[in-house]
C-alpha cells in the first residue's frame, strides 16, 4: 500500500495563488485518479476535484488539479484566493481494495 | 438528494465494542459503495472500510482485524462494529458513499469518545 503525503500547511494572502501538493509514496500517481476534499471548520468534507482535474458543478473555476509524473505527485491549485477557501484540504487516491488520504493541509489566507 | 445519518452511542468504555448505524435515504445501498471514515479531534481523515456490491467488504490493513461492516437491505443501512477500542479510536466517525470516483455524500458525522 502507499501513503499521500501532504505539507502540514500553507497560507497566502487574498487575490494571490496557492498550490498544494500531494505526493505518491510508491506506485504511479497516474495509475489511480486523484481527488481532492475541502473541509472548513466544524464542516464535512466537500469535493473540490475529481479524477485528478475534473471539478464537481458548483465548484468555481479557481480551482484546479493537476498530477506529475515526474515527482509522482498531484497538486490542487486555487487563484484568487478568498478568505472563504480558508480550510483544511486533503487528497485521497485509491489503490487495490482500499481508499487512501492524505494528511490534509491547512490553507490560511491572510 | 442523498442524505445519510449516522446513529449509536457517543461514549464507548475501553476495551468494549463500537457501533454505529448509518441510515441512507435517496439512494439505494445496493449500488455504489458506502464507507466508514473517521476523524480524531484535530487529526485527519482515515479511511475504515466500505461495504459493496451487497454484502462484499474491504478494510483498511490496519484496522482490518478489529472491524466488521455490515449491511441491512431492508432497512436500507449498513453498520460498523469496531471491536476492541482504546481512546486512540475516539473521534468522528463518517458513514459516506464512494461512487468508485469521488466521495461524493457524507453524513453530518458521530462523535464517538473511547472512556470509562
Amino acid at each position: 500500500n502507499f501513503m499521500l503525503t501532504q505539507p502540514h500547511s500553507v497560507s497566502e494572502s487574498p487575490g494571490k495563488t496557492v498550490t498544494i501538493s500531494c505526493t505518491r509514496s510508491s506506485g504511479t500517481i497516474a495509475t489511480n485518479y486523484v481527488q481532492w476534499y475541502q473541509q472548513r471548520p466544524g464542516s464535512v468534507p466537500t469535493t473540490v476535484i475529481f479524477e485528478d482535474n475534473r471539478r464537481p458543478s458548483g465548484v468555481p473555476d479557481r480551482f484546479s488539479g493537476s498530477i506529475d509524473t515526474s515527482s509522482n505527485s498531484a497538486s490542487l491549485t486555487i487563484s484568487g484566493l478568498k478568505t472563504e477557501d480558508e480550510a483544511d484540504y486533503y487528497c485521497q487516491s485509491y489503490d487495490t481494495d482500499i481508499v487512501v488520504f492524505g494528511g490534509g493541509t491547512k490553507l490560511t489566507v491572510l | 438528494q442523498v442524505q445519510l445519518q449516522e446513529s449509536g452511542p457517543g461514549l464507548v468504555k475501553p476495551s468494549e465494542t463500537l457501533s454505529l448505524t448509518c441510515t441512507v435515504s435517496g439512494a439505494s445501498i445496493s449500488g455504489s459503495y458506502w464507507s466508514w471514515i473517521r476523524q480524531p479531534p484535530g487529526k485527519g481523515l482515515e479511511w475504515i472500510g466500505y461495504i459493496y456490491n451487497s454484502g462484499s467488504t474491504k478494510y483498511n490493513p490496519s484496522l482490518k482485524s478489529r472491524v466488521i461492516i455490515s449491511e441491512d437491505t431492508s432497512k436500507n443501512q449498513f453498520s460498523l462494529k469496531l471491536t476492541s477500542v482504546t481512546a486512540a479510536d475516539t473521534a468522528v466517525y463518517y458513514c459516506a458513499r464512494d461512487t468508485g470516483v469521488d466521495i461524493d455524500y457524507w453524513g453530518q458525522g458521530s462523535l464517538v469518545t473511547v472512556s470509562s
